[in-house]
């Protein structure tokens, strides 16, 4: 029923550690995968991926799409505190201006 | 300015009153979208206008919700007659292009009481 799954939904992890979340999604008019970071009410953007297999960098973190298994990983590596927050993945459908979002996957990174 | 804002940032509302939620895009922003978050929940998508234009309120989950955006920038969600279950964290997002992303407010936290 859910276009766009997240895994885990939580995940609790130490300073340093590197980490990888999970986004799968089912729709029938693919245009975009988005990731966002919220870590109190608005969300902030982070990646929005197109094409298959090109990764996407920003500092610590990065993303790639597979468009033929339709799911997007989220890497971050040697984390921090201040990456806790709440990871949502949006899916954006051809035709509709509209975002579809996972539920999220809760990071608490613990020093 | 230089981001979206929304206001007011909490609203406490009893049951049967109804409300104005009001959003500023971001300006020269063409499309703007208003989301409602439940608690441990990502966003669900409510409405979408391109300019002045409404092209999408398929999210918009009962006749009691409006919104509008008459000159194409500053829009106002309304909910009239709130339920317990209106209670959420409504978010108002704005892009000058799909593919350029959507910069979203801090959006307005609304209790029903």
């Amino acid at each position: 029923e859910d276009k766009v799954v997240q895994s885990p939904l939580s995940l609790v992890v130490h300073e340093g550690d590197t980490v990888t979340l999970n986004c799968s999604y089912e729709v029938t008019n693919f245009r975009s995968l988005l990731w966002y970071k919220q870590e109190k009410k608005a969300p902030t953007f982070l990646f929005m991926l197109t094409s298959s297999g090109i990764e996407k960098k920003s500092g610590r973190l990065s993303s790639i799409l597979d468009k033929k298994e339709l799911f997007s990983i989220l890497n971050i590596t040697a984390t921090q505190t201040g990456d806790s927050a709440i990871y949502l993945c949006a899916v954006e459908e051809g035709g509709s201006e509209k975002l579809v979002f996972g539920k999220g996957t809760k990071l608490t990174v613990n020093p | 300015g230089a981001g979206v804002s929304q206001s007011p940032r909490y609203k406490v509302a009893k049951r049967g009153q109804d409300v104005a939620l009001r959003c500023d895009p971001i300006s020269g922003h063409v499309s703007l979208f208003w989301y409602q978050q439940a608690l441990g929940q990502g966003p669900e998508f409510l409405t979408y206008f391109q300019n002045e234009a409404q092209l999408d309120k398929s999210g918009l989950p009962s006749d009691r919700f409006f919104a509008e955006r008459p000159e194409g920038s500053v829009s106002t969600l309304k909910i009239q007659r709130t339920q317990q279950e209106d209670s959420a964290v409504y978010l108002c997002a704005s892009s000058p292009d799909w593919n350029y992303g959507y910069t979203f407010g801090s959006g307005t936290r609304l209790t029903v009481v």
